[in-house]
């Protein structure tokens, strides 16, 4: 079953503007995580944000966890063609498992 | 230093028969992780090897199974395949301890029932 729910299912926008993909999970979880996707390729891994964080950047992502409403958001500021992708949010449960959602389809156009 | 690698990147099998794929993680890591993707969905979380170890299992049926070695390679094998099955397979590894850690995925390997 899966625990993280990715909104929207799927976004489209153009080259140069900023893309917000959100997370929203059930149960408690020790750290949230990031993964892209390119088509019919294997998931790699952007960003861990911890539960004790609320929010990290690197380069042009930023994402921010508030535990309170179990919830995280990715931005991906001055989009790319090349960040065409999906977007996956995976939980770290206290249980020593991990859930991916459903993830979110990127499109930006050039 | 090398990635995950999985083998075969295409699998074509007829309804009924067995397939077998392989996953050889990033040297150093003792998790391995295989994962189902149909087509335009979602990862479905098969099996977590840990140390030779099956830690974790998903909610698939027993004719889903696989193994990991000493080198911490694995095995996934699928009898008695049916349609459905086809999908892409994902394997994925992590330093071990907790089935927490950040993943490190191979390309998968496309699975085709027929």
């Amino acid at each position: 079953s899966q625990q993280g729910e990715e909104d929207p299912q799927a976004l489209s926008i153009q080259e140069g503007e900023n893309a917000t993909m959100n997370c929203s999970y059930k149960t408690s979880i020790n750290n949230l995580q990031w993964y892209r996707q390119n088509s019919g390729r294997g998931l790699v891994h952007l960003i861990l944000i911890r539960s004790n964080e609320r929010e990290k950047h690197s380069g042009r992502l930023r994402v921010t966890l508030d535990t309170s409403k179990k919830s995280s958001s990715l931005l991906i500021t001055a989009s790319r063609a090349a960040d065409t992708a999906s977007y996956f949010c995976a939980t770290g449960l206290n249980n020593n498992d991990m859930r991916f959602g459903a993830g979110t389809r990127l499109t930006v156009k050039p | 230093e090398a990635g995950v690698t999985q083998s075969p990147t295409h699998l074509i099998k007829t309804r009924g028969q067995q397939a077998t794929l392989r996953c050889s993680p990033i040297s150093g890591h003792t998790s391995v992780y295989w994962y189902q993707q149909a087509l335009g969905l979602g990862l479905q979380f098969l099996l977590w090897y840990d140390e030779g170890e099956e830690r974790n299992r998903g909610n698939f049926p027993p004719r889903f199974s696989g193994r990991q070695f000493p080198n911490y390679s694995s095995e996934l094998n699928v009898n008695a395949l049916e349609l459905e099955d086809s999908a892409l397979y994902l394997c994925a590894s992590s330093l071990g301890g907790t089935g927490t850690q950040s993943r490190y995925f191979g390309p998968g390997t496309r699975l085709t029932v027929t």
